[in-house]
């Protein structure tokens, strides 16, 4: 079974600053997606980005970029220049290519930017 | 374009009431079709979803059940709420491609007393 792992429960940081938040996966396949969502107070998810494992270039978005290590099973998220707005639970997600067409989410982490 | 639709915002029930939340999908056919139920503001944890009419599948065997019965209509069910219920429960959809990411519906708040 895949898994999900977000090892921060809680982030804090002041605005304008960087932040990164880490997620791990477990798969013996090799074929898959990654997505990471915001839910912000208002408990919206939010689609932030999303990474195709095959391929090699990261992910960017504005300020939201990724950092995937597909032989660590590592997809970590980088909020440049963070805002008040970024405020918000964050939640790694990954879903197989092939087989059961459903998102696995890790258990989030809450980030929070102080002005 | 696409809408999901995810009513009511908000439910109060008793323990041992029946439950039925609603979610509909508009701008598109055939869609996949999700429930997540999310527990005092943490992780997702996916209860049911289906990939057509009359394909349900279950990943948590629980007090509640999941029906779909028109294309683009997920209904999440149960007979006798628990208190272990309560939570946010979301419903998604997202088109049969692996990359297509989800679309949430604004979910709705389960309080059982």
């Amino acid at each position: 079974a895949q898994t999900v792992t977000q090892s921060q429960p809680e982030m804090s940081v002041q605005e304008a600053e960087t932040v990164t938040l880490s997620c791990t996966y477990d798969t013996s396949e090799n074929n898959y997606y990654l997505f990471w969502y915001k839910q912000p107070p208002s408990r919206q998810m939010i689609l932030v980005i999303r990474q195709e494992a095959y391929k090699q270039q990261n992910a960017t978005e504005n300020r939201f970029s990724v950092n995937f290590q597909k032989a660590a099973k590592s997809f970590s998220l980088k909020i440049s220049d963070s805002q008040l707005g970024d405020t918000a639970m964050y939640f790694c997600a990954f879903i197989l290519i092939q087989g059961a067409q459903k998102l696995v989410f890790g258990q989030g982490t809450r980030l929070t930017i102080n002005p | 374009s696409q809408t999901i639709h995810q009513w009511p915002a908000t439910l109060v029930q008793p323990v041992g009431s029946p439950l039925s939340l609603e979610c509909t999908v508009e701008g598109t056919s055939n869609p996949n079709l999700y429930w997540y139920r999310q527990a005092a503001g943490r992780g997702l944890q996916l209860l049911f979803y289906s990939v057509g009419i009359g394909q349900i599948s279950s990943e948590v065997p629980q007090n509640l059940s999941a029906s779909r019965p028109q294309d683009r209509q997920f209904i999440l069910s149960s007979k006798k709420l628990l208190l272990s219920d309560s939570g946010f429960y979301l419903c998604a959809w997202k088109f049969s491609l692996p990359n297509s990411p989800l679309h949430f519906g604004n979910g709705t708040r389960l309080t059982v007393t």
